[in-house]
């Protein structure tokens, strides 16, 4: 089956640095990838919509210069976290379609647990 | 907008018993696409089950089965003879049939399985 990857699984930092969130389809081409953030216990929240060769779609409320998603190629989409609160530390979570236009599920990556000191 | 609406937030079921799980949705959409997700302490989500809004019959997948009630924006989940495995969170999505193609997730229902 499709299979993505995500990585970090985990990553602390501290307050004010950046972090990268790489989220690769290792097994099929995805020309758009989505990023969802999970609280704990809580439902997972699109935050956007990246697009291969395009800028991405963010959903109200998602600050997209402080959530930079590149989806430079086919197999790769990153998440930069700029200038990192503690209020950003969450579980992110990125997914991919192995078909367009179909009923084809999404596939996800183990999550990153992001954790900003 | 869409949005998913899951009103169990815990549910418990006895091992090898068969329990049901709610969710209903808001549309204006008359194609669009209904899947279950589990996501087990690991945090991975994994596809439990899905429908196509166009297709009558109910999805089945082994111990898993649906009850789509299109009319009543009613898309509940079916499990029989619960196993230990199948304790999760378990959550409701919604896909629009348009070029967005976005999920729209509930807010899940946690599961505990009774040995």
């Amino acid at each position: 089956g499709a299979v993505v990857s995500q990585h970090p699984s985990r990553v602390i930092c501290k307050s004010g640095t950046s972090v990268k969130i790489e989220c690769r389809s290792l097994d099929f081409q995805a020309t758009t990838m989505f990023w969802y953030r999970q609280f704990p216990k809580k439902s997972l929240m699109l935050m956007a919509t990246s697009n291969e060769g395009s800028k991405a779609t963010y959903e109200q409320g998602v600050e997209k210069d402080k959530f930079l998603i590149n989806h430079a190629s086919l197999t790769l989409s990153t998440l930069t976290v700029t200038s990192a609160h503690p209020e950003d530390s969450s579980f992110y979570i990125c997914s991919a379609r192995l078909i367009q236009g179909s009923n084809s599920p999404l596939h996800f990556g183990n999550g990153t647990r992001l954790t900003v000191t | 907008a869409q949005t998913v609406t899951q009103s169990q937030p815990e549910m418990s079921v006895q091992e090898a018993e068969t329990v049901t799980l709610s969710c209903t949705y808001d549309t204006s959409e008359s194609d669009y696409y209904l899947f279950w997700y589990k996501q087990p302490p690991s945090r991975q989500m994994i596809l439990v089950i899905r429908q196509e809004a166009y297709k009558q019959q109910n999805a089945t997948e082994n111990r898993f089965s649906v009850n789509f009630q299109k009319a009543a924006k009613s898309f509940s989940l079916k499990i029989s003879d619960s196993q230990l495995g199948d304790a999760a969170m378990y959550f409701c999505a919604y896909r629009t049939s348009n070029t967005g193609n976005q999920f729209y997730f509930g807010t899940g229902t946690s599961l505990t399985v009774i040995p």
